[in-house]
C-alpha cells in the first residue's frame, strides 16, 4: 500500500563520506522532489525533476547531487557531508494536471546523522 | 515575494476543545493551497487541499479549511481535538504551475492537553 518509500529510514555517516538516500514511487508521478528539513524547521526544497528534467535551486549546495534513472526512483547523494547535513530529507512526489502541479506526497524521510 | 506565515509557533489546547490554526499567504494570484500535519520522526501527511471551488474544504481526520481570497487566508479547524492530533502542522502553497516547489509556512506546533 505504500506509494513513496525511503531508504533507509535512518542513516549514519562520517563526516566526509558519502551517503546515497533512496526513494521509489508507485504512484507514476512525473514529479520527484527532494527537501531538506532541519530541526524545528520547515521542509526546504532542494531540487525535483520533472520527468528527466533536473531543476536545482539557487542556494542548494553542489555538494547535493540527484539521478532519477527511471520514473520510479529518484536518489539524494551527498558527496561529502558536513556536520551541518545533518536532517531529515524527504522525498515527494506529483503530478502534472492541467498545466499545473498535483498535490505533494511525501515519504516518511530518511533522517541522516553525521558522525 | 511568495510567503507562508503560521503566527503560532507553539499551541496548546484541551482534549475535545476546538481548534484553529491560522495561516495567511503573500502571492500574486490564488495559488494552490495545502495543509500537512507531521508526527515526530515522520514524514509529512496531507490533511486537505484547495484547488477551487467550494471556499470549504474537509479533509482527514475530521480537519476543514476555509480559504478566504480577500484576508489571504487558509485556516485549520477541527471541532473537537483528540490527544492524538498533537504534531507539526504546516499550511504551504505552490503556484499554479507544472513541477512546482511547495512554499512552506515555519509550523505551528499542537500539543494536547487532558
Amino acid at each position: 500500500d505504500a506509494m513513496v518509500i525511503q531508504n533507509p529510514r535512518y542513516q549514519v555517516t562520517q563526516f566526509g563520506k558519502p551517503v546515497t538516500l533512496s526513494c521509489s514511487q508507485t504512484l507514476n508521478h512525473n514529479v520527484m522532489y527532494w527537501y531538506q528539513q532541519k530541526s524545528s524547521q520547515a521542509p526546504k526544497l532542494l531540487f525535483h525533476y520533472y520527468d528527466k528534467d533536473f531543476n536545482n535551486e539557487a542556494d542548494t549546495p553542489d555538494n547535493f547531487q540527484s539521478r532519477r534513472p527511471n520514473t520510479s526512483f529518484c536518489f539524494l547523494d551527498i558527496r561529502s557531508p558536513g556536520l551541518g547535513d545533518a536532517a531529515m530529507y524527504l522525498c515527494a512526489t506529483s503530478r502534472v494536471v492541467g498545466g499545473g502541479t498535483d498535490t505533494q506526497y511525501f515519504g516518511p524521510g530518511t533522517r541522516l546523522t553525521v558522525l | 515575494a511568495q510567503s507562508v506565515t503560521q503566527p503560532d509557533i507553539h499551541i496548546t489546547v484541551s482534549e475535545g476543545a476546538s481548534l484553529e490554526l491560522r495561516c495567511n499567504y503573500s502571492y500574486g494570484a490564488t495559488p494552490y493551497l495545502f495543509w500537512y500535519v507531521q508526527s515526530p520522526g515522520q514524514g509529512l501527511q496531507l490533511l486537505l487541499k484547495y484547488f477551487s471551488g467550494d471556499t470549504l474544504v474537509q479533509g482527514i481526520k475530521g480537519f476543514e479549511a476555509e480559504f478566504k481570497r480577500s484576508q489571504s487566508s487558509f485556516n485549520l479547524r477541527k471541532p473537537s481535538v483528540h490527544w492524538s492530533d498533537a504534531a507539526e502542522y504546516f499550511c504551504a502553497v505552490a503556484p499554479r504551475q507544472a513541477g512546482t516547489a511547495l512554499i512552506f509556512g515555519k509550523g505551528t506546533t499542537l500539543s494536547v492537553s487532558s
